[in-house]
């Protein structure tokens, strides 16, 4: 089936470094998934940070960039430099050929931004 | 804004007493979804649905039932609840299935512990 790799957390970083959550995938319902990074802002629900459905492609969004990459089948979360508000948990997902399975979730990272 | 909204937040049961856990969202979708998250997994698919008074069954149904019985409500039943359900569950919902690009829209989760 298919699955998600991520980066084990917690991950602790200071404010204004820069952070990268490692992401890579097994599919073997479809051959390009479609890629997501969610976000779990404490005492909150997920909400997408960015999508990216063409293999290629790059997705961006509050100041964070993932790239899907095909040929190594990652699809890495990166920010240049992070703020307190950043420290959530981040999910990479895949949505198969049949959305009836629903999206395959990495186990998320945890990621602390001290200032 | 889209919104969903779980209930309780949290609740502790007792091992083989019935558990209902509550969905509402007022987003007009038509998807709606049910999660759980336990430690060493991601988010896994328990249920979801695409119409009122229709459930269908996702990845780890076993134990648990669904109910939808109109576009805004969806509900999660524990039978009889076992320590193996203790998790962290989250309802989602969504326009359609979109190929697997659809975005989720999350509620902020129920925290189940069985006893």
């Amino acid at each position: 089936g298919d699955s998600v790799t991520q980066t084990e957390g917690p991950v602790t970083v200071s404010e204004s470094e820069s952070l990268i959550i490692n992401c890579t995938y097994s599919a073997t319902s479809i051959a390009y998934p479609n890629l997501f990074w969610y976000v779990r802002y404490p005492g909150e629900g997920l909400q997408l940070l960015l999508k990216v459905i063409t293999a290629g492609q790059k997705g961006s969004s509050r100041g964070f960039e993932a790239t899907y990459n095909k040929e190594t089948t990652s699809f890495h979360l990166q920010k240049a430099s992070v703020q307190e508000s950043d420290s959530a948990v981040y999910y990479c997902a895949l949505g198969g050929k049949d959305y009836a399975q629903g999206l395959t979730f990495g186990l998320g990272t945890r990621v602390s931004v001290f200032p | 804004e889209a919104a969903v909204t779980q209930s309780p937040r949290s609740k502790v049961a007792v091992t083989g007493g019935k558990v209902t856990l509550s969905c509402h969202q007022t987003n007009n979708h038509d998807y709606m979804y049910w999660y759980r998250q336990d430690t060493g997994h991601g988010l896994r698919l328990i249920h979801y649905s695409y119409v009122a008074d229709s459930t269908e069954k996702g990845d780890i149904p076993d134990g648990y039932k669904a109910s939808r019985p109109s576009q805004e409500n969806f509900s999660l039943i524990l039978e009889l609840a076992s320590l193996s359900q203790t998790a962290v569950y989250f309802c989602a919902s969504s326009w359609d299935w979109g190929r697997g690009a659809e975005t989720l829209y999350f509620g902020s989760g129920t925290r189940l512990t069985v006893l």
